[in-house]
């Protein structure tokens, strides 16, 4: 099955610096890869997703890059915000019959102000 | 927020008991996909519901069993609780396109704490 590796596990920045969260995967049929923001006690918020037909999609100071040749992608928050501290998921998906989301591990990133 | 809703949003039960969690899924969606979240860890699949019908399911036992009704509703049963069925307990739903994975929304959650 899919296996999705993500790292770094903890991250504080200065506020107005930027982070960057790194996601590996295993099963090359994954064509889908969401991001997910979680705040304490509350459900993941889908903040980004990218899917495998396109390199790069941006949305305001987030972006997301995906390498399908090496089976990587990242999540890039600019001008960090103390509201941004939260913990990330990275996730990977296919549009096969179970169309489960595989989860990372989390990074808990943490913006000092 | 999402609009997929889950009750209740904590519960307690002793080792042995069984438990069944709710999730009202968005507006517009048909699939509903439950997920275990041990503290500390991602979010595991536990089965995914399509047209009332179990459409995949993860690596749990069949003590981790669901239902899915006409309205796109859904419950999450589990019998004879282990201490390791601690967890938050996520409802996703989402509208099954046929062709591409579908975006998942996730509810709120349940906390189970088993005794």
């Amino acid at each position: 099955g899919e296996n999705v590796e993500q790292h770094p596990s903890t991250l504080s920045v200065q506020e107005g610096d930027s982070a960057v969260i790194k996601c590996t995967y295993s099963d090359s049929a994954s064509n889908y890869f969401p991001w997910y923001k979680q705040e304490l006690g509350k459900g993941p918020q889908l903040i980004i997703d990218i899917r495998s037909n396109v390199g790069e999609k941006k949305d305001q100071r987030i972006a997301v890059t995906l390498n399908k040749t090496a089976k990587h992608f990242s999540l890039h928050i600019t001008e960090t915000q103390p509201e941004d501290s939260a913990v990330y998921f990275c996730a990977a998906g296919s549009s096969g019959s179970a169309r489960q989301l595989t989860f990372g591990s989390g990074t808990q990133l943490t913006v000092l102000p | 927020e999402t609009g997929v809703t889950q009750s209740p949003t904590h519960l307690i039960k002793t080792r042995g008991q069984q438990v069944t969690l709710r999730c009202s899924s968005q507006s517009g969606h048909n699939t509903v996909s439950w997920y275990q979240q041990a503290l500390g860890q991602g979010p595991q699949f536990i089965f995914q519901y399509y047209r009332e019908e179990e459409n995949g399911r993860g690596n749990f036992p069949p003590r981790f069993s669901g239902l899915q009704f006409p309205n796109y509703s859904s419950e999450l049963n589990v019998n004879a609780l282990e201490l390791d069925d601690s967890a938050l307990y996520l409802c996703a739903s989402s509208l099954f396109s046929g062709t591409s994975t579908d975006t998942q929304y996730f509810g709120p959650g349940t906390r189970l704490t088993v005794l």
